[in-house]
This record gives C-alpha cells, sequence and structure tokens, in this order.
C-alpha cells in the first residue's frame, strides 16, 4: 500500500461541473501540498496545509488530520483546469511523498 | 522575474557514462530540491538542500547519484554510469517560505534518456 493514495486516477468533467479529488496518506505528516502538473509536463504549487481548509480563487484545500484526508476542490470547472493534480505529504523531515496524480479532463 | 532554470533541457547518453545536470534557483530562495518522474510514474524525492545545513540525501536511489550546492545558489546533481533505468525526467525546485508556508517553484525538468 502506497503511503499517498489519490482518488480517483482519472476524472473527466463538463465545464461549470464542481470536482473534489481526494487524498489518504498513512504516516504521521508535518504538511501536505497540492500541485498541478500541466500537460506540457510544467507543475504549479498550488498549496501547502497543515490544518484547516485554504481558497485560492476556484481552488479549495481541506485537510482532516486526524482523518489523515485531504481533498482538492475546484469550483465551476473549466477547460484550462485540465491537468494532473498531485498530493504531496512531508513527514518530519523535508523528505516529500507524492501520490500517483489524478489527471483531469474538463470538456467544454 | 527569472524563475527556476535547468540545463540541459533534454540529454541523450549511452549506458556507463557519467551526467551531469545543473539548476539554477531563484535568487534568494534557501531551499532547494531535486525530484525525478519516470515515464508514467509519479514523483520521486531525491535530496533536499537548505541554507548551510547538511543536504538530505535519503531519496539518492544508489550511490552512483550525487549532488551538491556551491554558494547556496546553483545545483549540479551528478549520475555516474548511467543505467537504463535511469532514464526520467528530472526536476529541480527551489522555495520560499513566508508565514509558515512554503511555495515551492519548479523547473522545466531535464529529460534524461540513457540508451
Amino acid at each position: 500500500k502506497n503511503e499517498v493514495e489519490q482518488s480517483p486516477q482519472n476524472l473527466t468533467a463538463q465545464e461549470g461541473e464542481f470536482i473534489t479529488i481526494n487524498c489518504s496518506y498513512s504516516v504521521g505528516i508535518s504538511a501536505l501540498h497540492w500541485l498541478q502538473q500541466h500537460p506540457g509536463g510544467g507543475i504549479v504549487s498550488l498549496f501547502m496545509l497543515s490544518s484547516g481548509k485554504k481558497k485560492h480563487g476556484r481552488l479549495i484545500a481541506t485537510i482532516n488530520i486526524q482523518e489523515k484526508h485531504s481533498s482538492l476542490h475546484i469550483t465551476a470547472s473549466h477547460p484550462r483546469d485540465s491537468a494532473v493534480y498531485i498530493c504531496a505529504v512531508r513527514g518530519r523531515g523535508s523528505r516529500l511523498t507524492f501520490g500517483e496524480g489524478t489527471q483531469l479532463t474538463v470538456n467544454p | 522575474g527569472a524563475g527556476v532554470s535547468q540545463s540541459p533541457s533534454n540529454k541523450v547518453t549511452e549506458k556507463g557514462k557519467d551526467v551531469e545536470l545543473r539548476c539554477d534557483p531563484i535568487s534568494g530562495h534557501t531551499a532547494l530540491y531535486w525530484y525525478r518522474q519516470s515515464l508514467g510514474q509519479g514523483l520521486e524525492f531525491l535530496i533536499y538542500f537548505q541554507g548551510n545545513s547538511a543536504p538530505d540525501k535519503s531519496g539518492l536511489p544508489s550511490d552512483r547519484f550525487s549532488a551538491e550546492r556551491t554558494g547556496g545558489s546553483v545545483s549540479t546533481l551528478t549520475i555516474q554510469r548511467t543505467q537504463q533505468e535511469d532514464s526520467a525526467v528530472y526536476l529541480c525546485a527551489s522555495s520560499l517560505w513566508e508565514s509558515g508556508i512554503e511555495t515551492q517553484y519548479f523547473g522545466p525538468g531535464t529529460r534524461l534518456l540513457v540508451l
């Protein structure tokens, strides 16, 4: 079992839909990151969370430390949101452990 | 402003040769990471540098891999006696901490192909 598991692996949505991507982890963490990898390969950091909820534009990230679970939500999805979304957790040190990613496709 | 740059963007080498990959982080960022992404695989942590502290090398897959960061800025990742399984995209990221929050800025990566 991977230390970081994401679901779903693939997600197809229609423009305007509300999207949720889930991340579960099995180790103690000091922080959790959400990253976005564009079709061309470029990676952008979206959020770093250690508790609660964060919002940036149409993106919302939440984390429940007790349940070892985080969700990334996208409201009013758009085709330009199509990308791979990656969850990564930081343990006690500096090392990040990554999930396999969720491939999101938003159709117009 | 300038982001994280990496060179070369692509590298093809023969099995057994040594390769050196370069990362220029964003000026002023004290933390620097190297990651690897094999084809169809997730990201894999390799090594972390933070200021003048000893680097965290816990992710390096074998002693053929080494990295250094000179003057707290430019970093080089060296792979000796390359193997075909080393083929991957090697990504560098530098990070900024503000109010307890870290934001990593990724370079475009070096695509390495070992024949």
